[in-house]
This record gives structure tokens, sequence and C-alpha cells, in this order.
């Protein structure tokens, strides 16, 4: 079955604007994270989606938004980008509610504000 | 609260010889515990996992890891590397089987040598 599904793969923004992107989870799973990868952060956890309600959410500024749909689709934006904002945002889905499940993720959105 | 370090961000070895990476964790609760690898320009793919029962996990590409409750540790190891093996590897705490979200170590990159 088809994996997670990340778009768009690469971007460029101007400091200032908002960005949009969006990630399609594997079918079934209704549990989508998101996380920020940095050369000097490495990987960060954002925030978590589950039947449309965000129920984890990580230290990031309110300039970093998400939401879910009915379809567990899911959408972050990121508004007044800043340069630090560079870099590759990566998506992941599970099923939820028992043991073990692997969080899959996909091959990421490379954002970078100039 | 939970959280992972790896020892060591930069590992080489030469091929065929054994790959250790080291990881250690911190967890309140009953600890799920992931090996993920990333190649260049690419998400990351799940290696191994362990939630409960064996200790020893074998996973993909002749990975295997050994979680040791005492220690606290689940070090990655493989007898043999091979060229194709150079990438970044991050080992992973989740907390609970509820969530989907995983706190990450910084990662190591595993060069191997001719």
């Amino acid at each position: 079955k088809a994996g997670v599904t990340q778009t768009p793969r690469y971007l460029i923004k101007t400091r200032g604007q908002q960005v949009t992107l969006s990630c399609s989870p594997i079918s079934g799973h209704r549990s989508v994270s998101w996380y920020q990868q940095t050369p000097g952060q490495g990987l960060q956890f954002l925030f978590e989606y589950f039947s449309e309600t965000q129920r984890n959410k990580g230290n990031f500024p309110g300039r970093f938004s998400g939401r879910q749909f009915s379809n567990s689709r899911s959408e972050m934006n990121v508004s007044t980008l800043e340069l630090g904002d560079s870099a590759l945002y990566l998506c992941a889905s599970s099923l939820v509610g028992s043991s073990g499940n692997t969080i899959y993720f996909g091959e990421g959105s490379w954002l970078t504000v100039v | 609260a939970q959280s992972v370090t790896q020892l060591g961000s930069h590992v080489s070895v030469s091929e065929g010889a054994l790959v250790l990476l080291r990881c250690n964790y911190s967890s309140s609760v009953p600890p799920y515990l992931f090996w993920y690898v990333q190649y260049p320009n690419q998400g990351l793919q799940l290696l191994l996992k362990y939630t409960t029962g064996a200790t020893l996990v074998k996973g993909i590409n002749g990975f295997e890891a050994e979680f040791k409750k005492s220690e606290t540790s689940f070090h990655l190891t493989k007898p043999s590397a091979h060229m194709s093996d150079a990438a970044e590897y991050f080992c992973a705490v989740r907390g609970s089987s509820n969530t989907g979200k995983l706190i990450f170590g910084q990662g190591t990159t595993l060069q191997v040598k001719p």
C-alpha cells in the first residue's frame, strides 16, 4: 500500500511569507505527526493530530500550526517565515491504540527561507 | 520526561567490520524504542523496534538491537558493515502506545570505509 506522501517536496519562500505543507498518511492511519529537522537542532516534534484533534504539541511558537481533515490528511502552516525556519519537515503516520505500532515517515518537504 | 542520548555523532568503520551504534534512553514508563535510518535527501526508514517481549530485536538489512533495562540502553549492531550502510541513524523513544510522538536522539552518522 502507499506510504506517507508529502507535498511539495521542495520549496523556497521569502521571509515574512507563509507556507502550507501537506501530508497524506497511510490508509487507515489516524494519527499524523509533524517533525522539523535541522542540522543544529536535529529532529524535533512539532505536533500530533488524531481524529482531527491536536493532542500533542512540541515547543514551537504559535506561528506553527496544523490541522487534520476527516480523511486523516493533514496540513501544517508556518506564518511569518523566518530564516531559521529553513528545514526538512517530516510527516509521520501511525495506528494508535495498540502496543508496538510503527510510526512511518514520509520523504519530507524541504523548505528554504531566503 | 523521556530522553534519548546517542553516544558519538560520527562513527567510522571499515567494510566488513562490526557496526555498533550506542543509544541510552531515559523513560519513566516502559519504553517503546526505535531505530531509524536516514539516507541523504530522504525521510526516515524504520530499522527495528522494541515494544515488549524478547529483548533482542532483529531488523532489516542485518541490523539488530538489544534492549537492556538495567543499563537503559538499546544499542544497534550489525556484524559486518556494507558500503550501503553509510547513512545517519536515529534512536527514538515513544512514551506510550497511544501517542505518535517520538523523542529522537541527535543522530549518528555512520561512515563505511572500503
